[in-house]
């Protein structure tokens, strides 16, 4: 148990849609990380916020935003879903930035495009 | 952006045995972890090791930031080690994580 929260589990959008997804750091942590996780692969970094901003990005288009709240929870938006946006979608917390600390992981949100 | 590279990319042991298992990436990093992802999706930390080594019962770590690798030692393998396993590096504020190494223990 690490204390990272993600909802909801699962999810299932159609084409074009918009998705929010929530995670809740765990306590004591400034920083959460997203990343989104296809079949068969490593997770990718999508985006992290600390302290309520964005300070590093990975490569995946505007469409892919997110937000921090002043609770250090967060919410990654994505707009207009494509198929290839189906995925398990996770967030890790940590103090400080990305990995300078030892980050830790929720159980992941599935989302199936449709 | 770095490069990760984990090998093997599948390892099928029969319990009780030991693996290594490498994880080499591309330029300097300000981190690495080790992470085993259950059937569940879940990513359950192994090591926090940017360089040195450490131990934690069956597991061990070893990280030569110099030559930019590490090694992940399983020992007296269990059915429960199965799973996939991944090693991740930060560089600039970016993460970037491995394609992960499935391993399969049979009893």
């Amino acid at each position: 148990e690490t204390g990272v929260t993600q909802s909801p589990t699962h999810l299932i959008k159609t084409r074009g849609q918009q998705v929010t997804l929530r995670c809740s750091s765990q306590s004591g942590h400034n920083t959460v990380s997203w990343y989104q996780q296809a079949l068969g692969q490593g997770p990718q970094f999508i985006f992290q916020y600390y302290r309520e901003e964005e300070n590093g990005r990975g490569n995946f288009p505007p469409r892919f935003s997110g937000l921090q709240f002043p609770n250090y929870s967060s919410e990654l938006n994505v707009n207009a879903l494509e198929l290839d946006d189906s995925a398990l979608y996770l967030c890790a917390s940590s103090w400080g930035t990305a990995m300078n600390t030892e980050a830790f992981f929720g159980q992941g949100t599935r989302l199936t495009v449709v | 952006g770095i490069q990760v590279e984990q090998s093997p990319p599948d390892l099928i042991l029969q319990e009780g045995a030991n693996s290594t298992l490498r994880c080499n990436f591309s330029d300097s990093v300000n981190n690495l972890q080790w992470f085993h992802q259950n059937p569940w999706g879940q990513l359950i930390n192994l090591f926090y090791i940017p360089s040195g080594t450490k131990q934690n019962g069956r597991l061990s770590a070893t990280t030569v930031a110099t030559e930019r690798y590490s090694l992940l030692y399983i020992s007296s393998s269990q059915t429960t080690d199965s799973g996939v396993y991944f090693c991740a590096v930060e560089r600039a504020d970016k993460s970037t994580f491995g394609d992960g190494t499935t391993l399969t223990v049979k009893p």
